[in-house]
C-alpha cells in the first residue's frame, strides 16, 4: 500500500505566518492528493482535492502543489481558526491512505 | 444542507460484533458513495472501504477482508458498517463520509462519528 509520510509532524506558528506542510508518498500517486483539516472533536473536512483543486467554500489563503511523490499544502497568513491537525490522502492506489497528520499548533 | 447522522456509541466485549449506523439527507442518496474511515483516540484517520448505495459495489482495505461488510437501504437512505470479530484494537471513533459526485473520493461531508468501545 502507498505509504503517506507527512511532516513536520507539529509546527508551531503564530497568526498571520505562512504554514507550509509536507506530504510525501512512497510512490508516485499522479495528482491524485488530497488535503483535510481536523480540529478537536470534529469530524476532518476536505480542503483541497487533486493536489492543487480548493474544495467548495475553501478559502483562498490555502493552496495545494505537487505530483508525484511530494505534495505541499500552503496555508498564507494562519487565521485564528486555522490552528489544527492536517491529513493527506491519497486516491491512487488501493487501499486510499492517510499520511498520519501534522498539528498546526500556535506558537 | 448535506447531513449524514451516525448512530450512538457502542461498548462491545472482544470478539462481537457491533453495526453503525450513517443516516444521509438533504441529497439523493443513491447518487453518491459512502466511505467509512475510523480514528482511534489521539491518532490518525484509518480508511475502511467504501460502497455505493445504488449498485452495492463495495470495496474494503484489506485489512479488514472477511470481517467487515457494508450495506445501505435505500428505502430510509441509511447506510451501514458492520465489523465483526472486534479487538481492543478496534477501539475508534468511526467516521461515515460522503463521496464526491465527480471525484468520488474526495470526501466532502461527513458524519459527527461513533465511538465504538471494546473492552472486556
Amino acid at each position: 500500500e502507498v505509504v503517506l509520510t507527512q511532516s513536520p509532524a507539529t509546527l508551531s506558528l503564530s497568526p498571520g505566518e505562512r504554514a507550509t506542510l509536507s506530504c510525501r508518498a512512497s510512490q508516485s500517486v499522479g495528482n491524485y492528493l488530497a488535503w483535510y483539516q481536523q480540529k478537536p472533536g470534529q469530524a476532518p473536512r476536505l480542503l483541497i482535492y487533486d493536489a492543487s483543486n480548493r474544495a467548495t467554500d475553501i478559502p483562498a489563503r490555502f493552496s495545494g502543489s505537487g505530483s508525484g511523490t511530494d505534495f505541499t499544502l500552503t496555508i498564507n497568513n494562519l487565521e485564528p481558526e486555522d490552528f489544527a491537525v492536517y491529513y493527506c490522502q491519497q486516491r491512487s492506489d488501493w487501499p486510499r491512505t492517510f499520511g498520519q497528520g501534522t498539528k498546526v499548533e500556535v506558537k | 444542507q448535506v447531513q449524514l447522522a451516525q448512530s450512538g456509541a457502542e461498548v462491545r466485549r472482544p470478539g462481537a460484533s457491533v453495526k453503525v449506523s450513517c443516516k444521509a439527507s438533504q441529497y439523493t442518496f443513491t447518487g453518491y458513495d459512502i466511505h467509512w474511515v475510523r480514528q482511534a483516540t489521539g491518532q490518525g484517520l484509518e480508511w475502511m472501504g467504501w460502497m455505493n448505495p445504488k449498485s452495492r459495489n463495495t470495496g474494503y482495505a484489506q485489512k479488514f477482508q472477511g470481517r467487515i461488510f457494508m450495506t445501505a437501504d435505500t428505502s430510509i437512505n441509511t447506510a451501514y458498517l458492520e465489523l465483526s470479530g472486534l479487538t481492543s484494537d478496534d477501539t475508534a471513533v468511526y467516521y461515515c463520509a460522503r463521496g464526491g459526485l465527480v471525484v468520488r473520493e474526495n470526501l466532502d461531508f461527513w458524519g459527527q462519528g461513533t465511538l465504538v468501545t471494546v473492552s472486556s
